[in-house]
């Protein structure tokens, strides 16, 4: 009964390659998040969808597409990867309240990415 | 330009004692406040918040303290427990703004 999970967990590949990674929410939340903790620790967000609608686009490569199919899902899809793309990324989902309004986000457990 | 630090990378405090950790904000339109902590190999879960209109907020263990004027908000954990060892994060936001995040500092209790 994970609340946020994320699959793969551990993702070793090529440069230049494709790949995805997949999150579930079952909490019944509307927005759903993907940051990026990089090699100095800082987590970044990437990426928020509230409702299945695209709403933070932060400067991130267009390599790498963000895909919504529901609202309890929220795939990345990264492109042609690069070695600086190597991180640990993780999920996250909250319930926008009132005024729109979020604070407390649900993580889910990263996807460590590493590139050859 | 980050906007959140943790200066301190690592704290190690004996169990029993105050840990106290420590987060700098640079900016003044933050209105809330937050303290993730992390294991290894798990995602950060939430701890304890604070909106900008308070100055102190307690649940159990962990109370976290806001002062507006030096743009900084510590957490505080009394008494450490062995368990308390994780990375912590904070974090702010304004508004309906994304959260940004300093990069953690790694606590660590001695028995």
């Amino acid at each position: 009964d994970t609340a946020v999970s994320q699959t793969p967990k551990y993702l070793v590949t090529q440069m230049g390659n494709d790949k995805s990674i997949k999150c579930e929410q079952n909490l019944g939340h509307d927005t759903m998040y993907w940051y990026k903790q990089d090699s100095k620790k800082f987590l970044k967000i990437m990426f928020s969808y509230n409702n299945k609608e695209l709403i933070i686009n932060e400067t991130v490569p267009n390599r790498f597409s963000p895909k919504s199919p529901d609202k309890a899902h929220l795939n990345l899809h990264i492109n042609s990867l690069e070695l600086g793309d190597s991180a640990v990324y993780f999920c996250a989902s909250s319930q926008v309240g009132f005024g729109g309004v979020d604070n407390e986000q649900f993580f889910g457990p990263g996807t460590r990415l590493t590139v050859l | 330009d980050q906007q959140v630090k943790q200066n301190s990378p690592s704290l190690s405090v004996q169990e029993g004692r105050i840990s106290i950790l420590n987060c700098d904000y640079t900016n003044s339109m933050f209105d809330y406040f937050l303290w993730y902590k992390k294991y290894p190999a798990e995602g950060p879960t939430f701890l304890i918040s604070i909106s900008s209109i308070k100055d102190k907020n307690e649940d159990g263990r962990f109370t976290v303290f806001l002062n507006k004027s030096a743009k900084h908000l510590s957490l505080h954990i009394v008494p450490s427990q062995p368990g308390d060892s994780a990375v912590y994060f904070c974090a702010a936001k304004r508004g309906a703004q994304k959260l940004v995040f300093g990069q953690g500092t790694r606590l660590t209790i001695n028995p």
